[in-house]
């Protein structure tokens, strides 16, 4: 049972470059998350999707795109990368809203010079 | 919206105990979670207590729930060097959850 996977775990882009991040889950979660964690910011919402097909905009979507065209899969794309965008990004999955908590992945490091 | 406080920082001894503490604003929360975050990791779930409840035990965590103040508290136990780490504080709201800025425990041998 692998839980929450998040590809690549580690990318350095340059600015203006695109890049996608892949998150899936094998637990059959309708919801998923994108979350990006800075130094002092804590854990801010990106977008999130409550069931396949579906999205919806967090705390700070802007620069961001996101897809849900699979229940099992969520990807978070950045069509033109700045080094504002230089975080950890952490994928999560749950049952529901709240509905015993989030399973994270191990999340994604990504640096744009 | 929802905001979440918690200290930033908390130094203790081997063997003594932890208590990190989140205050909230949104009294309709329906599930108050505590998270770990081990460098370098993702967030692993701990712990959790459902709004009705004031007070949960799970072997050496304490999870202590006061609705009237909005205040929930996580005591460790015979807090030891693997329990350095940041806690998180989180709690349910309409359709996600929201987190504290997280408290990095650090203990000392």
């Amino acid at each position: 049972n692998a839980g929450v996977t998040q590809t690549p775990k580690f990318r350095v882009l340059k600015t203006g470059q695109s890049m996608t991040l892949l998150c899936a889950q094998d637990m059959n979660h309708e919801y998923m998350y994108w979350y990006r964690q800075d130094p002092g910011m804590g854990l801010r919402l990106i977008h999130y999707s409550v069931g396949e097909g579906t999205t919806a905009k967090g705390e700070v979507p802007d620069g961001y795109n996101v897809s849900r065209l699979k229940k099992q899969n969520f990807l978070l794309g950045l069509e033109s990368a700045a080094p504002s965008q230089t975080s950890v990004y952490f994928c999560a999955s749950s049952e529901g809203p709240g509905i015993g908590g989030y399973t994270f992945g191990s999340g994604t490091r990504l640096t744009v010079v | 919206g929802e905001d979440v406080e918690q200290s930033l920082f908390l130094s203790v001894r081997e063997g003594d105990s932890s208590v990190i503490n989140c205050t909230y604003t949104d009294s309709s929360s329906t599930y108050l979670y505590w998270y770990k975050q081990e460098p370098g990791a993702g967030l692993q779930l701990l712990t959790y207590i459902f709004s009705n409840m004031d007070m949960k035990q799970d072997q050496r965590l304490t999870v202590l729930l006061n609705k009237k103040d909005k205040h929930l508290s996580l005591r460790i136990a015979d807090t030891q060097t693997g329990d350095s780490a940041i806690y998180f504080c989180a709690v349910s709201g309409y359709s996600t959850l929201t987190f504290g800025k997280g408290t990095m425990l650090l203990v000392s041998p």
